[in-house]
């Protein structure tokens, strides 16, 4: 199946400062990526839709300024977390789906453990 | 927007015991709906999915069966094992590309 690759998968930052995470599918072109929030014991909470050469598409309540998103390339794209506060802290997880297809199977990354103190 | 409820939260099963799980959602355009097992903190894998187009599709001890009508989709899971312990989300293609997930089910296998 398809790759997903997703770095860091640990990363701990001070408050106040910026982190970045990559995703990167590795043997396919994604022109659509996905970035999930997940809570421990809760589900995958959509933040935004990631479209390569474009602005990503932020779910509501996501803000957009805190968390940039940007899809430079087909197989890579990076979600910064902006002045992180410890309310930020949480599991970052990437995916990505091949061709345009609605209904194509998505490929998750290994996901990202953030935490700011 | 597409809402998708997940029930139960919480299963618990003896080994050999078959476990259900069940969604349902509310947009009648969504088409696709893939069944995703998650290990604690390791990522979703894809374990089965079903297209509108098919009412039932089976993989060994999974099985996942749609009804398009009442807008509801199950995870069937026979011969339980130990191994089978994990979260289980299901999900909904909206047809915009968007996949949204249900709250997810903790199911315990005990041995």
């Amino acid at each position: 199946g398809a790759v997903v690759s997703q770095h860091p998968s640990w990363v701990i930052c001070k408050s106040g400062t910026s982190v970045k995470i990559e995703c990167r599918s590795l043997d396919f072109q994604a022109t659509t990526m996905f970035w999930y929030r997940q809570f421990p014991k809760q589900s995958l909470m959509l933040m935004a839709t990631s479209n390569e050469g474009s602005k990503a598409t932020y779910e509501q309540g996501v803000e957009k300024d805190k968390f940039l998103i940007n899809h430079a390339s087909l197989t890579l794209s990076t979600l910064t977390v902006t002045s992180a506060h410890p309310e930020d802290s949480s599991f970052y997880i990437c995916s990505a789906r091949p061709g345009h297809r609605s209904g194509n199977t998505i490929y998750f990354g290994e996901g990202s453990w953030l935490t700011v103190v | 927007g597409e809402n998708v409820e997940q029930h139960p939260s919480t299963l618990s099963v003896q080994e050999g015991d078959s476990a259900v799980i069940k969604c349902t959602y509310s947009d009648s355009a969504s088409n696709y709906f893939p069944w995703y097992k998650q290990e604690l903190g390791k990522r979703p894998q894809l374990i089965i999915d079903i297209r509108s187009n098919v009412g039932e599709k089976k993989d060994q001890r999974i099985a996942v069966t749609l009804n398009k009508t009442a807008k509801h989709f199950s995870l069937h899971i026979t011969e339980t094992q130990p191994e089978d312990s994990a979260v289980y989300f299901c999900a909904v293609d909206t047809g915009g590309f968007k996949t949204i997930f249900g709250a997810g089910t903790r199911l315990f296998v005990k041995a």
